[in-house]
């Protein structure tokens, strides 16, 4: 595709409930990011995968966060018992194959936890 | 770590006037220094970087300087209009697989 793409765009669930959110990042690119954005605030680093080697985790707010990266390419961030404290767009990024160069942001997914 | 400080959280100016923004890092082996806008609703974009061997880049109305001396850098606008309204936020990266360390975000607006 021409650009980062994110799935759902919208997701709304109940406290509690298991929530999994999907990027596909730019074909090529191998470093890959999550964000988090809570109304109004900056971007809160989550997880950053560099091709092969182990991820970044040390964003991750708790151990109810998880992401994993099949095959260098397509990227699942999952959420487990969500609360209502996790709701926030959720941002994905990639990037060429520099780490440097200029991230390409999807276009987010509104969560919000009721 | 790397850290990075972003001044001011907001910024009001009246149109056509110039805007600055500034933004402090810590390590000084950080040698990439972009600047992205989000417009309200949007992603952010990419509008200006600089890497540490020049001191200044240009690009139409925007500009961005850098000191590595005092390890600061500096978004500059000028002749401000209202699609200016944005929050910006700068961003420090030591390069090649480090990745890019950001700071909270000024939000720019534009008076009319």
């Amino acid at each position: 595709g021409a650009g980062v793409s994110q799935s759902p765009s919208n997701k709304v669930t109940e406290k509690g409930k298991d929530v999994e959110l999907r990027c596909d990042p730019i074909s090529g690119h191998t470093a890959l990011y999550w964000y988090r954005q809570s109304l109004g605030q900056g971007l809160e680093f989550l997880i950053y995968f560099q091709g092969n080697s182990a991820p970044d985790k040390s964003g991750l707010p708790s151990d109810r966060f998880s992401a994993e990266r099949t095959g260098g390419s397509v990227s699942t961030l999952t959420i487990q018992r969500t609360q209502q404290e996790d709701s926030a767009v959720y941002l994905c990024a990639s990037s060429g194959v520099l780490a440097d160069n200029e991230q390409f942001f999807g276009p987010g997914t509104r969560l919000t936890v009721l | 770590g790397e850290n990075v400080e972003q001044h001011p959280s907001t910024l009001s100016v009246q149109e056509g006037d110039s805007a600055v923004i500034k933004c402090t890092y810590s390590d000084s082996a950080s040698n990439y220094f972009p600047w992205y806008k989000q417009e309200l609703g949007k992603r952010p974009q990419l509008i200006i970087d600089i890497r540490s061997n020049v001191g200044e880049k240009k690009d139409q109305r925007i500009a961005v300087t850098l000191n590595k001396t005092a390890k600061h850098f500096s978004l500059h606008i000028t002749e401000t209009q209202p699609e200016d309204s944005a929050v910006y936020f700068c961003a420090a990266s030591k390069g090649s697989n480090y990745q890019l360390i950001w700071g909270a975000g000024t939000k720019l607006i534009i008076k009319p």
